[in-house]
């Protein structure tokens, strides 16, 4: 299956700022998902995101404070805008190709 | 999308079986089961994956009753390397659905 090179694996950022995560797939997948975990919690499911179309956000997120980019199959974006303390948390990206679903090791935040 | 339940947390020892059972009560007819493994600071990793009867890979092996509305992952012989946190999904596997994951269950083996 895929594997998915996930940057940065973690960051301290103050207030008020922005951090882009980046996902980059070693091969070509269909559909990617961003996930937010919070220590010692379950993933959430923050969006569903196409190549070339707006990303679907589940109830509860926003596009504009989580704007994401998908420019082609093998690559996506996402980015915590206007931190505050409450977004500190993991965030993780998934892939689905053709064996299956693959996972990011994930993106620790830290907001400060 | 079914919702699952499992057990919130297990303990185990070093060599025994574990099996860990996972509720879905609403599953659907294009519905498959997928289990997941995630350790500290890493993704979630696929273990395995049945719609049913039984289903056997090199890590573990998925039961799945006849009325689907249940499956059980089983572990043979853990070791202290297995402690992490397993997840049921549910979901239909032809399609690009979502994975929603419910709560999971945190399995602790010691020595």
């Amino acid at each position: 299956s895929a594997v998915i090179s996930q940057k940065p694996s973690r960051d301290i950022c103050q207030r008020g700022t922005s951090l882009t995560i980046q996902c980059q797939v070693d091969s070509q997948v269909t559909m990617m998902f961003w996930y937010r975990q919070q220590p010692g919690q379950s993933l959430t499911l923050i969006a569903t995101a196409n190549q070339g179309s707006e990303a679907t956000y589940e109830s509860g997120f926003v596009i504009d404070k989580f704007p994401i980019s998908r420019p082609n199959l093998t690559f996506s974006t996402l980015t915590v805008s206007n931190m505050s303390p409450e977004d500190s948390s993991i965030y993780l990206c998934s892939g689905q190709g053709v064996g299956g679903y693959t996972f990011g090791s994930g993106t620790r935040l830290t907001v400060v | 999308l079914a919702k699952t339940t499992q057990p919130i947390s297990m303990d185990s020892y070093e060599g025994q079986e574990v099996n860990i059972t996972c509720s879905h009560n609403n599953i659907a007819t294009n519905d498959y089961i997928t289990w997941y493994q995630q350790f500290p600071s890493q993704g979630p990793r696929f273990i395995i994956q049945g719609y049913k009867t039984k289903v056997t890979n090199e890590v573990a092996s998925l039961f799945i009753p006849a009325d689907r509305k249940s499956s059980t992952l089983s572990l043979p012989r853990v070791s202290l390397s297995d402690t992490a946190v397993y997840y049921c999904l549910v979901g239909d596997r032809d399609s690009s659905y979502k994975l929603i994951f419910g709560s999971g269950t945190r399995l602790l083996v010691r020595p």
